[in-house]
């Protein structure tokens, strides 16, 4: 079974400049996490899909990053315009479905580092 | 808010030797999950080990096996027989309602010859 695809992989930028990350789940995976992983950190969430809804978006800085699932698959995670604070892994990780009983195991990609000059 | 707690920033470890991670939490939910993650350089978040709320019994995986204390909240990690390919930075993770994950902010494993 294929992991969880993110590419690209390694992207540097200048600050207010523009950037897409994009995440690939595991084939039939309902639910998909993007996190942010500054240096010396654990994850932070950013934002979490259902399908193609939004279940938690609560920390995700928007007036400059936004995310889309559109047809409930593929997802793309934007940044604009960057910031130096923005310089981290940005991981993707998907699961089988929102649990309402069990809690489903998060599977991650390799995650797409960015720094920003 | 649910927070996650590694107290040991780094931690070594002779190889064939056993060593314990140690990680606790604060939640007030009765339902939730608690995992430990390993991070090695390439920064893919791998599963080690996952221990459900209710379940009295602590989890085993091989030569990983935690120890899950729900009234002291505390969930330690044990690894045994540690091998080199064990060397990474090892996360604790809280899923409470949602499935989101709450990190700790890890722990860096070092496997000695």
């Amino acid at each position: 079974e294929a992991g969880v695809a993110q590419s690209p992989r390694y992207k540097i930028i200048e600050k207010r400049q523009s950037v897409a990350f994009w995440c690939n789940p595991i084939s039939g995976h309902a639910t998909l996490y993007w996190y942010q992983q500054i240096l010396g950190q654990g994850p932070k969430l950013l934002i979490q899909f259902q399908n193609n809804g939004v279940v938690d978006d609560s920390q995700l800085p928007k007036d400059r990053f936004s995310a889309e699932r559109l047809k409930g698959v593929d997802s793309t995670l934007k940044i604009q315009p960057a910031k130096l604070e923005d310089s981290a892994v940005y991981l993707c990780a998907s699961s089988l479905r929102l649990a309402g009983g069990p809690r489903e195991t998060q599977y991650f990609g390799p995650g797409t580092r960015l720094l920003v000059l | 808010a649910q927070t996650v707690t590694q107290s040991q920033p780094e931690m070594s470890v002779q190889e064939a030797e056993t060593v314990t991670l140690s990680c606790t939490y604060d939640t007030s939910e009765s339902d939730y999950y608690l995992f430990w993650y390993k991070q090695p350089p390439s920064r893919q978040m791998i599963l080690v080990i996952r221990q459900e709320a209710y379940k009295q019994q602590n989890a085993t995986e091989n030569r990983f096996s935690v120890n899950f204390q729900k009234a002291a909240k505390s969930f330690s990690l044990k690894i045994s027989d540690s091998q080199l390919g064990d060397a990474a930075m090892y996360f604790c993770a809280y899923a409470g309602g949602g499935n989101k994950l709450t990190f700790g902010t890890g722990t860096q494993l070092k496997v000695e010859l």
